[in-house]
């Protein structure tokens, strides 16, 4: 397997505490991708990164950031967690034209 | 922009019958097109994948796809069913210049094999 894991795997949190998720990699591949997936709507992004602090935005990006201040680790941050947020967050990584390899996700929880 | 349409987002076939998942894009310049599948509670595992070349593409497990340019499409295959198919599929695109190498994927099929 591709060298990519996420941290926590399942999370519960209450609503309004920040919360981060991290994405780390052993592959040294320059872009790196959070989505979150809900029944209904397949996988949408939030938010990207191709290059150490080097971050954009993806189309379901309010309420999230996002942190690249390694090659490896890529965080996303919920600010201020939403029941909205309940979701599976995964994480990819890309090079080349080779699609991308998928972490095991993220389970997340906000009550 | 590009975008992903997967027609029916649940399939039933029985064991052993075609496995046909339908997938239609938009893209306003070449397109790289993926089939990717997830089992339950797991990530997302490549199939297969179209860049350039072929329009016929083999992928694991045995399923296919063609990509077809008039019709807009990357319809998966398989010949034959098995009950270890039975998973959720996503079919997605990536324009294939720019630096951003964003997949948008379609909302999802879930394929049910029946004994």
């Amino acid at each position: 397997d591709a060298g990519i894991t996420q941290s926590p795997r399942h999370k519960v949190t209450e609503t309004g505490t920040p919360v981060t998720l991290r994405c780390h990699q052993t592959e040294n591949h320059r872009y790196m991708y959070w989505y979150r997936q809900d029944p209904g709507h397949g996988l949408r992004l939030i938010h990207y990164s191709y290059g150490v602090k080097d971050t954009d935005k993806g189309e379901v990006s309010d309420g999230y950031s996002v942190s690249r201040s390694k090659t490896e680790d890529f965080l996303l941050t919920l600010e201020s967690a939403t029941s909205s947020q309940t979701s599976v967050y995964f994480c990819a990584i890309s090079e080349g034209a080779s699609g991308y390899t998928f972490g095991s996700g993220t389970r997340l929880t906000v009550v | 922009a590009q975008s992903v349409t997967q027609l029916g987002s649940h399939v039933s076939v029985s064991e052993g019958a075609l496995v046909l998942l339908r997938c239609n894009y938009s893209s306003s310049v070449p397109p790289y097109l993926f089939w990717y599948v997830q089992y339950p509670n797991q990530g997302l595992q490549l199939l297969l994948k179209y860049t350039t070349g072929a329009t016929l593409v083999k992928g694991i497990n045995g399923f296919e796809a063609e990509f077809k340019k008039s019709e807009t499409s990357f319809h998966l295959t398989k010949p034959s069913a098995h009950m270890s198919d039975a998973a959720e599929y996503f079919c997605a695109v990536r324009i294939s210049s720019g630096s951003a190498r964003q997949l948008t994927f379609g909302s999802g099929t879930q394929l049910t094999v029946l004994p």
